[in-house]
């Protein structure tokens, strides 16, 4: 199955600073890769997704670029603020373009970012 | 308006005494996800619904059960919770489409917060 890498664990940068968190997945066969924006005690935000047939997208101060060639794919957040500390999660999935259960998220442990005033 | 609603936020249950988790969703989604995440982890995916098809996990515990009885609803049985199913526990939804739509987000409620007395 898929196992996504994500570092760092923890990230501190100050408030104005870009921070950047990379994730590597196993299975070449993956094709959406969403990232997720946890502030403590709630659920899952996305925040950011990007599929397969493109190689950067962006929103405003967030970005994410993937490698396809290197299965890698990284979260670029520029001008950070102090309500950017979270936790993030980058995870990878196959499109259900044959109908079953393959478009399940497998997740990456997460990175607790903390955005220092 | 909040678009996946978990009931409770909090829950407190003695353990090996039955406990039930609840979601409803708004978004009218097709398929419903159930996840348990503990502390410092990721998201760790039990099963989901696909409309009335269940998909359980294959390291997903006897003791999990769920129940979808329509669309909006959907709710985790823990039979005889242990020490180890204290988590925070996420309902997600997705609408899935086959074939070149390809993958639609997930969205998350924020969780219901399971401790074991």
């Amino acid at each position: 199955g898929e196992n996504v890498e994500q570092h760092p664990s923890t990230l501190s940068v100050q408030e104005g600073d870009s921070a950047v968190i990379k994730c590597t997945y196993s299975d070449s066969a993956s094709n959406y890769f969403p990232w997720y924006k946890q502030e403590l005690g709630k659920g899952s935000q996305l925040i950011i997704d990007i599929r397969s047939n493109v190689g950067e997208k962006k929103d405003q101060r967030i970005a994410v670029t993937l490698n396809k060639t290197a299965k890698h794919f990284s979260l670029h957040i520029t001008e950070t603020q102090p309500e950017d500390s979270a936790v993030y999660f980058c995870a990878a999935s196959l499109a259900p373009y044959s109908g079953g259960s393959n478009y399940k998220l497998t997740f990456g442990k997460g990175t607790l970012l903390t955005v220092n005033p | 308006d909040a678009m996946v609603i978990q009931n409770p936020r909090y829950q407190v249950t003695q353990f090996g005494k039955p406990v039930t988790l609840s979601c409803s969703q708004t978004l009218n989604h097709n398929v419903m996800y159930w996840y348990q995440q503990k502390s410092s982890q990721a998201p760790k995916l039990l099963f989901h619904y696909y409309d009335k098809d269940f998909n359980n996990e294959a390291d997903t515990p006897d003791n999990f059960q769920s129940r979808r009885p329509n669309t909006s609803f959907c709710f985790l049985d823990i039979r005889s919770p242990g020490l180890g199913d204290a988590a925070m526990y996420l309902c997600a939804t997705s609408k899935l489409k086959i074939g070149r739509a390809g993958n639609q987000p997930q969205h998350f409620g924020d969780g219901t917060r399971l401790s074991i007395l």
